[in-house]
Order: C-alpha cells, then structure tokens, then sequence
C-alpha cells in the first residue's frame, strides 16, 4: 500500500539552528509529494510540494528534494525561529488517486 | 474569498445522538475532501467529491458516516448514532480539478467531542 513515515517527535531546537525532518514513502506508482504545517490553532496550510523525482520544492526559507533513489522528501531549513514552531506533516498523492496520505506529523519547537 | 471556512469549530455531543458538520469550499474549487484527524496522528481520508458527485469513500467511512455536496459547492458530513470513538478533528480541503495532481486547501476543522 501507499505510506509515509516521518521521524518521531517531538523536535526541540534552538533559534539559527539548521533543522532536518526526514520523511520516506512507500508507493505504487509516482507519486506527488507535499510538506504541510499545522501551526498551533490554525489549520493545516501547504507549505512546499514536488511532483517529480530531483524536484525541489522550496517556501519560507524550508526546502525540500523529491529523492525517487532513497523514496524520501526531508523537510529542511538553515536557521529556524521561534515562529517556527508547529506540527510538520509530510503527505503523498498518487496521479488519478486524490486522497492524500499523510505521515503522523512531527512536532518542532523552536526555543529563544 | 478567504479560503475554506467550516461550521462549527467545536462540537460536544452524547454518545448516540446525531451531529452535522458544514464544509464551505473556496467558491471556484469543484473537489471537496473530509479527512479525520486524531490527536498524535495525521489526517486520514475520508471522502471525496468532484462537483456533486461522490467519487471515492475509504474504508474508514462506515454506515453511520454520510456525506454529501447537492449543489457541488458545500458539503455535509453527519455522524449518526455516535461513538465515542469518533471523538476526533473533522477536516475539510478544496481543491481546482487540473494538471497531474491538485493543491488541496484546508479549512480550520470542526473538533468533535464524544462523551
């Protein structure tokens, strides 16, 4: 079946720290990768996505490269802020299936 | 339009009762998804519409679960005879139909308390 695995949390870092959230997929066929974020009260907004291999989606200073060879999608960032903080969801969507399947999330905070 | 809006934000029922909860997509998307979320976990699919039409429903959507789009612009998902196991956030997400794959946009949820 189709499945994302994130690193476990919670991720506690310091502010201008370089921050790294692994995610890997498993999948049938090729899918379309996403970095969603949840910060605290709010819904779940995209952050940055990649629709095919040695893509790289970028937003906000995150990155993340579409790697078809290790079927990974690793969120990161070079200086994090404290404004930074939230649940970090790695998700995938196969073309012609609409769902989105999402990894369990992994909760970054970001201390002063 | 501000982008998807969902009706309420909180619900607290007994169990057993019957609860309906309104999605309000953002006005020119014709795909509509609900997901589940429960805490510790990432959403899970539920359901999905393009326009009216109900395409695909998981699993996870058992008899109780029934949802519906009349007029291919808001939808309704309504929760018979609940459980206490459906204590869980209920999310909304719209997306445009076009080229390989859809951004999905999500509403705020609708947190569904069973007691």
């Amino acid at each position: 079946g189709n499945s994302v695995t994130q690193m476990e949390g919670p991720v506690t870092l310091s502010e201008e720290a370089f921050l790294t959230i692994n995610c890997t997929y498993t999948a049938t066929g090729y899918p379309s990768l996403f970095w969603y974020v949840q910060y605290p009260g709010e819904g779940l907004q995209l952050l940055l996505k990649a629709t095919k291999a040695d893509d790289k989606g970028s937003n906000k200073g995150f990155e993340a490269t579409y790697r078809k060879e290790t079927t990974s999608f690793h969120l990161e960032k070079g200086s994090v802020q404290v404004s930074d903080s939230a649940v970090y969801f790695c998700a995938l969507s196969l073309q012609g299936a609409q769902k989105l399947v999402f990894g369990q999330g992994t909760r970054l905070t970001i201390n002063p | 339009d501000t982008g998807v809006s969902q009706d309420p934000r909180h619900k607290i029922t007994k169990r057993g009762q019957n609860v309906t909860f309104r999605c309000d997509p953002i006005s020119e998307h014709n795909r509509l998804y609900w997901y589940r979320q429960t805490l510790g976990q990432g959403p899970e699919f539920l359901t999905y519409f393009q326009n009216e039409a109900q395409l695909e429903k998981s699993r996870l959507l058992s008899d109780r679960f029934s949802a519906e789009r009349p007029k291919g612009s808001f939808s309704t998902l309504e929760i018979q005879r609940t459980e206490q196991g459906d204590s869980a956030m209920y999310l909304c997400a719209s997306s445009l139909a076009g080229g390989p794959t859809d951004t999905q946009y999500f509403g705020p949820g609708t947190r569904l308390t069973v007691l």
